[in-house]
C-alpha cells in the first residue's frame, strides 16, 4: 500500500513568504503529525491532528499552524518566513500511537 | 520531567562486528518506545517498537532492543553490522497522558568501517 506521501519534496522561499507543505497520510490512518528537523535543533514536535482536531501542539511560535481534512490529509502552514525555518519538515501518520509512526520523506524548506 | 537521552552521538564499528546505540528515558507514565532509522534524505523508517509486551523486542534488518525498566534504558542492538546500517539512529518516546507527548532522542550516526 502507498506510503505517507509529502509534497513538494523541495521548496525555496523569501524571507517574509508564506509556505504551505502537504501530507497525505496511509489510507485509513487518522492521526497525523508534523516534525521539524535542522542539525541545530534535531527533530522537534510540531503538532497532531485526528480526526480533523489538532490534538497536542509543540512549542512552536503561532506562525505555524496546521489543519487536517475529511480525508485524513493534512497541511503545514508557515507564515512570515524567517532564515531559521530552514528546515526537512517530517510528516508522520498512524493508526494507533502505540504502534509507531510511518513517516514521509519530508520537504526540504530553505528559506533566502 | 520527561526526556530521552541517546548516550552517544557518534559511533563507528566494523562490518561484521556487534552494534549497541544507547537510549535512556525519563518517565513518570508508562511509555512506548521506539528505534527510528534514516538514512540521508530520508524519512524515518520504524526499526521496532516497545509497548509492555515482551521486554526484548525483535526489529527489521536484525536489529532488537531490551527494555530494561530498573535501568530506565532501551539500548538497540544487531550481532553483526553491514554497510548498509550507516545511518541516523533515533529513539523515541511516546507519553501517554492528558497531552501525549512525542518526545526524541538527539540521534546516533552509525557510521561502518569496511
Amino acid at each position: 500500500k502507498a506510503g505517507v506521501t509529502q509534497t513538494p519534496r523541495y521548496l525555496i522561499k523569501t524571507r517574509g513568504q508564506q509556505v504551505t507543505l502537504s501530507c497525505s497520510p496511509i489510507s485509513g490512518h487518522r492521526s497525523v503529525s508534523w516534525y521539524q528537523q535542522t542539525p541545530g535543533q534535531g527533530l522537534q514536535f510540531l503538532f497532531e491532528y485526528f480526526s480533523e482536531t489538532q490534538r497536542n501542539k509543540g512549542n512552536f511560535p503561532g506562525r505555524f499552524s496546521g489543519r487536517q481534512f475529511s480525508n485524513s490529509r493534512s497541511e503545514m502552514n508557515v507564515s512570515t518566513l524567517e532564515l531559521g525555518d530552514s528546515a526537512l519538515y517530517l510528516c508522520a501518520s498512524s493508526v494507533d500511537r502505540a504502534r509507531g509512526y510511518t513517516f514521509g520523506s519530508g520537504t526540504r524548506l530553505t528559506v533566502v | 520531567a520527561q526526556s530521552v537521552t541517546q548516550l552517544d552521538s557518534h559511533v563507528s564499528v566494523s562490518e561484521g562486528t556487534p552494534v549497541l546505540l544507547r537510549c535512556n528515558y525519563s518517565s513518570s507514565y508508562s511509555p512506548s518506545l521506539f528505534w527510528y532509522v534514516q538514512h540521508p534524505n530520508k524519512g524515518l523508517q520504524l526499526l521496532l517498537k516497545y509497548t509492555s509486551a515482551a521486554t526484548l523486542v525483535k526489529g527489521i534488518n536484525g536489529f532488537e532492543a531490551e527494555f530494561k525498566k530498573s535501568e530506565t534504558s532501551f539500548h538497540l542492538t544487531k550481532p553483526s553490522a553491514h554497510m548498509s546500517d550507516a545511518a541516523e539512529y533515533f529513539c523515541v518516546v511516546t507519553l501517554y497522558s492528558s497531552a501525549s507527548k512525542i518526545i526524541f532522542g538527539s540521534g546516533t550516526r552509525l557510521s561502518i568501517r569496511p
